[in-house]
């Protein structure tokens, strides 16, 4: 079985410091996971993802995360955070598969990220 | 490429009534899975279907239910709601032969149920 822990439900960063979002994992084979998006009224939006080769993620918006087996984690970090980062974020794990429930998502509890001026 | 889409955007119900919401994948998809998220929670596994069958299940009642259709657009339905059932209910798609499984988001239904 799966399962994710974000640990923060809230974070608040002043623009242009780094941004930290941390999450752990749970899983009893080889995991693929990910990091959504989700803007006030809005779906989720991909942000990236991994899936067995390099360790280290690069996403969309200046957005990275790196799997590291030994501490089961896969934080989500940016060097410098916008205004526009406002969101909240979640992190994501699923099993290799094709379909079933093998194949679906188990979502954490979503870390909110405020950005100060 | 047109994405995934749901309506309504927004919809009231009353307690004990049914409802249904609706969800088009996203082009060459055929495979639909449905989550819920209550208020400040994670989304959460609904069912899958994929070609029109239901294809794994999380931990829902019976009275939530759904339906592919050939094109393999799909429909929620909630029987006998609960103030709980309350939420934004979300519906990805995805290509079935996509190794990494990876899921394309609609912008939700907000279901209140008064």
């Amino acid at each position: 079985a799966q399962s994710v822990t974000q640990l923060g439900s809230h974070v608040s960063v002043s623009e242009g410091a780094l941004v930290l979002l941390r999450c752990n994992y749970s899983s009893s084979v080889p995991p693929y996971l990910f990091w959504y998006v989700q803007y006030p009224n809005q779906g989720l939006q991909l942000l990236l993802k991994y899936t067995s080769a390099a360790t280290l993620v690069k996403g969309i918006n200046g957005f990275e995360a790196e799997f590291k087996k030994s501490e089961t984690s896969f934080h989500l970090t940016k060097p410098s955070a916008h205004m526009s980062d406002a969101a909240e974020y979640f992190c994501a794990v699923t099993a290799p598969g094709y379909g079933g429930s093998q194949g679906n998502l188990i979502f954490g509890k979503g870390t909110k990220l405020s950005v100060k001026p | 490429e047109t994405g995934v889409t749901q309506s309504p955007t927004h919809l009231i119900k009353t307690r004990g009534q049914q409802v249904t919401l609706r969800c088009s994948s996203q082009s060459g998809h055929n495979t639909v899975s449905w989550y819920q998220q209550a208020l400040g929670q994670g989304p959460q596994f609904i069912f899958q279907y994929y070609r029109e069958e239901e294809n794994g299940r999380g931990n829902f009642p019976p009275r939530f239910s759904g339906l592919q259709f050939p094109n393999y657009s799909s429909e929620l339905n909630v029987n006998a709601l609960e103030l709980d059932d309350s939420a934004l209910y979300l519906c990805a798609s995805s290509v079935e032969t996509s190794r990494y499984n990876e899921q394309f988001f609609g912008p939700g239904t907000r279901l209140t149920v008064l």
